[in-house]
């Protein structure tokens, strides 16, 4: 049974970095078949993908335009996990945030296994 | 950017009764590449249907999805007390950004 375990901080202040951790147990962070993703929730923008990481024979990475400048997930083999940074970060960026796995039935997109959510307030 | 559009907003219905779940593309989705979720207050949302039509694992067979090109329906033939929920359509074609629809309420009369 695949499970996404993440940590991190609830609250960050205005132009502050942002930083999730993902932990992967039951599959591999490495695995050429799947695909690990970040996804926020809020009441304004809905549900929203942020970006991608994945492992064919090296590391990809893609971000959605809205937050490409200030993003960056990677991955961390040693301690099977993945993560999330966004930096200058505001109010807008309140939201729930979600790891979440894709790929397999070679559908990059279909989002299987979800995290359990971490609520990012970004107040002072 | 594909934009999904569910509609209704919310549905009020009561045990036993139907729903009609409608999610509408503002383009093509080429290969049926359509996912249905179900989030529960408080919880991650939760794969229910891929490609269209397709039960995910564990999905009881009262939650179906049909639909094609910028077309797609979720229905659930006879509600029960746990399927009360918000549902969201996801469109997975090709490649990202992924975009989802704004969600429908489907709450207990």
């Amino acid at each position: 049974q695949v499970q996404l375990q993440q940590s991190g901080p609830g609250l960050v202040k205005p132009s502050q970095t942002l930083s999730l951790t993902c932990a992967i147990s039951g599959d591999s962070v490495s695995s050429n078949s799947a695909i690990w993703n970040w996804i926020r929730q809020s009441p304004s923008r809905g549900l929203e993908w942020l970006g991608r990481t994945y492992y064919r024979s090296k590391w990809y990475d893609d971000y959605a335009v809205s937050v490409k400048s200030r993003i960056t997930i990677n991955p961390d083999t040693s301690k099977n996990q993945f993560s999330l940074q966004l930096t200058s970060v505001t109010p807008e960026d309140t939201a729930v945030y979600y790891c979440v796995r894709g790929g397999y039935g070679g559908n990059a997109g279909r989002f299987d296994y979800w995290g359990q959510g971490t609520l990012v307030t970004v107040s002072s | 950017e594909i934009v999904l559009t569910q509609s209704p907003g919310t549905l009020s219905l009561s045990p036993g009764e139907r729903a009609t779940l409608s999610c509408r593309a503002s383009q093509s989705v080429s290969s049926s590449y359509l996912a249905w979720y179900q989030q529960k207050p408080g919880q991650a949302p939760s794969l229910l249907i891929y490609a269209a039509s397709s039960r995910a694992t564990g999905i009881p067979d009262r939650f179906s999805g049909s639909g094609s090109g910028t077309d797609f329906t979720l229905t659930i033939s006879r509600l029960e007390p746990d399927d009360f929920a918000v549902y969201y359509c996801q469109e997975y074609d090709d490649s990202p950004p992924w975009t989802f629809g704004q969600g429908t309420k489907v709450e207990m009369k």
